[in-house]
């Protein structure tokens, strides 16, 4: 069973707040992923971490940031919060080693953000 | 970059079987996966093609033409519970990248 918590599962804030949202995973995964999905729409990857101090950039543009400081913590944080900012985000990881499903992701239940 | 297409809606019968087709194109190819995601929650893994052919998991098969740019998804015996969208990935490169499509959403019906 997978291990990966995302904190907090649903946030509503105002305009122009900074906000973190947690990922966690307790699998030694090295790459971490954070996608953005509106309702009824695709999956878009946002971010994504080969492992401590890399981050790169998705497919999808996004004002938000990431750091990986330490293996299992990939958290993403909005400087200023904007209603176009409202979406899921979900979290993922997958096994660090070059192996048939390897490619394999396990998600978070997900951080609904609602910006007023 | 990537490009993939599968159909938006579905509707089957319980007991039934259903196939949900997916194209693609892209480069670098490293794998197609399907994808199960309940309304309001994560996608969960269902399977894995990086070779041509048919692989069999229990009620579920997937199916990859690398040539044709093509895989299925064929569910057997269907249940309420498979009630669901079903997302068509590809992966890319070495970081494990995945392009999801938008998904096809299911409708199991009595």
């Amino acid at each position: 069973e997978a291990d990966i918590y995302q904190t907090p599962r649903y946030l509503v804030i105002g305009t122009g707040k900074k906000i973190t949202l947690e990922c966690s995973q307790t699998m030694g995964h090295d790459k971490m992923y954070w996608y953005q999905q509106d309702p009824g729409m695709e999956l878009h990857l946002i971010h994504y971490s080969y492992g401590v101090n890399s981050t790169e950039k998705g497919d999808l543009s996004s004002e938000s940031t990431v750091s990986r400081i330490r293996t299992e913590h990939f958290p993403l944080t909005l400087e200023s919060a904007r209603p176009s900012h409202t979406s899921q985000y979900l979290c993922a990881s997958s096994d660090p080693f070059d192996r048939p499903n390897t490619g394999e992701l396990f998600f978070g239940e997900g951080s609904r953000l609602t910006v007023l | 970059g990537q490009n993939i297409d599968q159909p938006t809606e579905m509707t089957a019968t319980e007991g039934a079987i259903v196939q949900i087709n997916c194209t693609y194109q892209t480069s670098g190819f490293n794998g197609l996966f399907w994808y199960q995601q309940h309304a309001g929650e994560a996608p969960t893994f269902l399977s894995y093609n990086v070779l041509d052919g048919l692989e069999e998991k229990g009620r579920f098969s997937s199916f990859l033409s690398r040539s044709k740019g093509y895989s299925y998804l064929l569910l057997k015996e269907l249940q309420m519970k498979d009630s669901a969208s079903y997302l068509c990935a590809v992966g890319t490169g070495t970081a494990s990248k995945l392009t999801f499509g938008t998904g096809t959403r299911l409708q199991v019906t009595l």
